[in-house]
């Protein structure tokens, strides 16, 4: 069962402009959600995170929006950047949990 | 700072060889784990450490074992390997369990023959 769903495998978008990456999830008790990001060859980096009790968390470029009604974020990237290419996974948790629940990882590709 | 670091970086195994694979973090961190990672299957808990002295299974625990040898070092051994245990295997740590952000390290690449 797939708590945590990705359900767009990769995504193209055009320097400077926005990139939107998609995460939803079905578990209730998920109260916290993690943006990581990864490039070939290395580990994943966390960028951004969101506890439940806000909808919207910015950090720079970086902004992760949270529907809780929906089960639904989303890590808005503006404006993309050709660093930004790299593979971008979503995960979710639950306060006294022992781990992440990480999406399958959407690939973004920044075009020039 | 080196954050967590893992060796070896890759590894060929034959079926049934065994293997440790090492990991340590120097942020201080209470909670280590082990994840791998499969094509389209994003990252799965093998087994976790919440604090020095202890461990548990993850999601996918069979056929491997782990040590949390102090504060700093937690390993992973497979006993036996299995071509099915061929995937690239991360460690990762973090202050505490629960919410909190996870510190990954830059993976072991293995592939069982």
């Amino acid at each position: 069962d797939q708590q945590v769903k990705q359900n767009s495998p990769s995504l193209s978008v055009q320097e400077g402009r926005i990139s939107i990456l998609n995460c939803d999830y079905t578990n209730s008790m998920f109260d916290y959600f993690l943006w990581y990001k990864k490039y070939p060859a290395e580990g994943p980096t966390f960028l951004i995170s969101i506890s439940s009790i806000k909808d919207k968390n910015e950090d720079g470029r970086f902004t992760v929006f949270l529907n809780k009604s929906a089960k639904h974020l989303s890590l808005h990237i503006v404006p993309s950047q050709p660093g930004d290419s790299a593979v971008y996974f979503c995960a979710a948790s639950w306060k006294g949990a022992q781990k992440l629940v990480f999406g399958q990882g959407t690939r973004l590709t920044i075009n020039p | 700072n080196a954050g967590v670091t893992q060796t070896p970086k890759f590894q060929v195994l034959k079926t049934g060889q065994s293997m440790t694979l090492q990991c340590a973090q120097d942020m201080n961190h209470n909670s280590m784990y082990w994840y791998r990672q499969d094509p389209g299957m994003g990252l799965r808990l093998i087994y976790y450490s919440a604090s020095e002295g202890t461990t548990d299974k993850g999601e996918v625990p069979n056929g491997y074992n782990v040590s949390r040898l102090n504060k700093r070092e937690f390993s992973l051994r497979l006993e036996s390997a299995a071509p099915s245990q061929t995937s690239v295997y991360f460690c990762a740590s973090s202050r505490t369990l629960g919410n909190q952000p996870q510190h990954f390290g830059d993976g072991t690449r293995l592939s069982i023959l």
